[in-house]
């Protein structure tokens, strides 16, 4: 069983286009994460979720929106996608709550194309 | 400002070298968490360690081993008789437990195993 899973894993398609990708988690966590990776590998955090209640937004332009319609699922809307979108993004999840050290588990990555 | 530093770029080692990943981390909180993470060319994110700054205690696991100083905020991981599998790009980051569920991943060393 995959812990952390997103769809889809690869995404080409056309300036302009809306497009999701959505991730779920069977960790039992109760935070969740987006974080998109650059062309030169540089991880950033884009949001957080903490039981379905928005905890972080790294001002991400407005046409990114994350929807968590429970503690287990996190998908990424993206409208009007640029060139510049063209990244990895990974989905994430975490427990911080019990104490134990917040340890990030990722999904395997969505490679989106914009062209 | 929180930070981690990765000064090394890229690493490129004959087999059975051992090596050295250096990181470097700037905080004023008392309480985090220090990470590694490895991104084989697969490119999916594996967790590796997780060190919570009361413990300072060196880990081994296997060819790999951490040390974390905190006297010279560093936290740095050995492989000792590197193999072609090891060949990934490795993350450090730190989790600062006061903020909200924010982890800071450094910029990553690409280490590249020569067989």
């Amino acid at each position: 069983d995959t812990a952390v899973s997103q769809t889809p894993k690869y995404l080409v398609t056309q300036m302009g286009n809306d497009k999701s990708i959505k991730c779920e988690q069977n960790l039992g966590h109760d935070t969740m994460y987006w974080y998109k990776q650059d062309s030169k590998k540089f991880l950033k955090i884009m949001f957080s979720y903490n039981n379905k209640e928005l905890i972080i937004n790294e001002t991400v332009p407005n046409r990114f929106s994350p929807k968590s319609p429970d503690k287990a699922h996190l998908n990424l809307h993206i409208n009007s996608l640029e060139l510049g979108d063209s990244a990895v993004y990974f989905c994430a999840s975490s427990d911080r709550d019990r104490g134990s050290g917040n340890t990030i588990y990722f999904g395997e990555g969505s490679w989106l194309t914009v062209v | 400002a929180q930070k981690v530093t990765q000064a090394q770029t890229e690493i490129s080692v004959v087999e059975k070298e051992d090596v050295t990943l250096d990181c470097v981390y700037e905080t004023r909180d008392t309480t985090y968490y220090l990470f590694w993470y490895k991104q084989p060319p697969s490119g999916e994110l594996v967790f590796l360690i997780r060190r919570n700054s009361f413990d300072e205690q060196n880990e081994i696991s296997g060819r790999y081993s951490w040390n974390f100083q905190k006297s010279t905020s560093s936290f740095n991981f050995t492989i000792t008789a590197s193999q072609v599998v090891d060949s990934a790009v490795y993350f450090c980051a730190l989790d600062l437990y006061s903020s909200a569920s924010k982890i800071i991943f450094g910029s990553g060393t690409r280490l590249s195993i020569r067989p």
